[in-house]
């Protein structure tokens, strides 16, 4: 069926570490973004990303839609990058509905 | 520019009774989709409102119900509440149905069932 996969599911780094946090998709994606949930629970949007390479900041995100899987590369780590990081399908047959993954909770210590 | 908006950020309810939750979304938006997120899971999708018309529905009994406005906000109503509907509900926004340009998404009503 339609899937999301996170890995790892937990990580943590100490503040000034770099990381790399990987997303698979089991089909065609109209769409892939990823988000960082705050403490409060709200998701950020940090990248719309379906193909291709971008970068804001420290944090760069790969996807290679050929081969179903994006990669968001997070650079000298500081403590308030922590949270919870999600990423999420639009997938072409299953109309406007995000699929998530099960997250990947990062916990950067000072 | 406001994004999505929405209310309340808290609730208690007791089982049986009915909830409703409101959202406003970003300005320029004109669909709004609404996702439940369990303690410890990722989002998942309840429905998408276009138009003033349910456009999707994600695997969600009858007891959730919602609404457009024609100012595009909505509202999520669940009746008869069950202590396993306690969760993080979340509104997201976007220009169109396609999802194509991406979703914005509120903080979401922490809904606590006893």
């Amino acid at each position: 069926g339609i899937q999301v996969e996170q890995s790892p599911p937990d990580l943590i780094l100490q503040e000034g570490a770099n990381s790399t946090l990987r997303c698979n998709f089991s089909d065609s994606v109209n769409n892939l973004q990823w988000f960082h949930q705050n403490p409060w629970g709200q998701l950020i949007n940090l990248f719309y990303i379906p193909s291709g390479t971008k970068q804001n900041g420290r944090l760069s995100a790969t996807t290679v839609a050929t081969e179903r899987y994006s990669l968001l590369y997070i650079s000298s780590s500081q403590t308030t990058d922590s949270g919870v990081y999600f990423c999420a399908a639009l997938y072409y047959n299953q109309g406007g509905k995000l699929i998530f993954g099960q997250g990947t909770e990062l916990s950067v210590k000072p | 520019d406001a994004g999505v908006t929405q209310s309340p950020t808290h609730l208690i309810k007791t089982r049986g009774q009915q909830v409703t939750l409101r959202c406003s979304p970003k300005s320029g938006h004109d669909t709004v989709s609404w996702y439940q997120q369990a303690l410890g899971q990722g989002p998942q999708f309840i429905f998408q409102y276009y138009e003033e018309e349910e456009r999707q529905r994600g695997n969600f009994p009858d007891r959730f119900s919602g609404h457009q406005f024609p100012n595009y906000s909505s509202e999520l109503n669940v009746n008869a509440l069950l202590l396993g509907d306690s969760a993080l509900y979340l509104c997201a926004s976007s220009p169109g149905v396609s999802g194509h340009y991406g979703y914005t998404f509120g903080s979401g009503t922490r809904l606590t069932v006893v």
